[in-house]
């Protein structure tokens, strides 16, 4: 079974400033995907990111990157020039290439200081 | 393009009853995925409705049971209700929810208050 590490609970940032998010996972398989997901206090879910284990290439979108380590499982987020509205939670997740199943992780708070 | 709408946003309920949430995805999506967030046991995966079938099944109990028909409009009960059946239920719609571009879109969620 696959399984999803955030060894961070809570991080803190300044706005403007940087900040990344670590996550690892376990999987056997050699073909999957990977997300990053936020989660305001509203509770909606938002899509940040996502990168297909194929692609050497680390996803980026706007402020928001990834880093990408196939080999040592990791995969995480970078966030540049942090803003107010990205205090959340923040979730790295797994998908199997083969399924629609997500599997989550235990998520990070992340806070911003203005 | 409406997206992911569940109802209710709130639902209070007693132990040993029973609750249907109901998970309207968006228009076009016919892959609808269940979730359970809890503050002890984080996101975990109930199920998986695609084109009116379960495709696939999350380690939970016999009381929770779901279904879809055939606009792709999702249901999910519990029976029984149990105090640790409280938690925030989310919905989840993709295309198909296999292959690259099929990224889920969640709904805001059924907070569901077991007393």
């Amino acid at each position: 079974a696959q399984t999803v590490t955030q060894s961070q609970p809570e991080m803190s940032v300044q706005e403007a400033e940087t900040v990344t998010l670590s996550c690892t996972y376990d999987t056997s398989e050699s073909d999957y995907y990977l997300f990053w997901y936020k989660q305001p206090p509203s509770r909606q879910m938002i899509l940040v990111i996502r990168q297909e284990a194929y692609k050497q290439q680390n996803a980026t979108e706007n402020r928001f990157s990834v880093n990408f380590q196939k080999a040592a499982k990791s995969f995480s987020l970078k966030i540049s020039d942090s803003q107010l509205g990205d205090a959340a939670m923040y979730f790295c997740a797994y998908r199997s290439a083969q399924g629609n199943k997500l599997v989550f992780g235990a998520g990070t708070i992340l806070r911003v200081k203005s | 393009k409406a997206g992911v709408t569940q109802t209710p946003r709130y639902l209070i309920k007693t132990r040993g009853q029973q609750v249907t949430l109901s998970c309207s995805p968006i228009s076009g999506h016919r892959s609808v995925s269940w979730y359970q967030q809890t503050p002890g046991q984080g996101l975990q995966f109930l199920f998986e409705y695609f084109s009116e079938t379960q495709r696939n099944k999350g380690n939970f109990p016999g009381r929770f049971s779901g279904r879809q028909f055939s606009n792709s409009r999702s249901e999910m009960n519990v029976s029984t209700l149990e105090l640790g059946d409280s938690a925030l239920y989310l919905c989840a719609s993709s295309l198909t929810g296999q292959g690259w571009g099929t990224e889920a879109f969640f709904g805001q969620g059924t907070r569901l208050t077991v007393v």
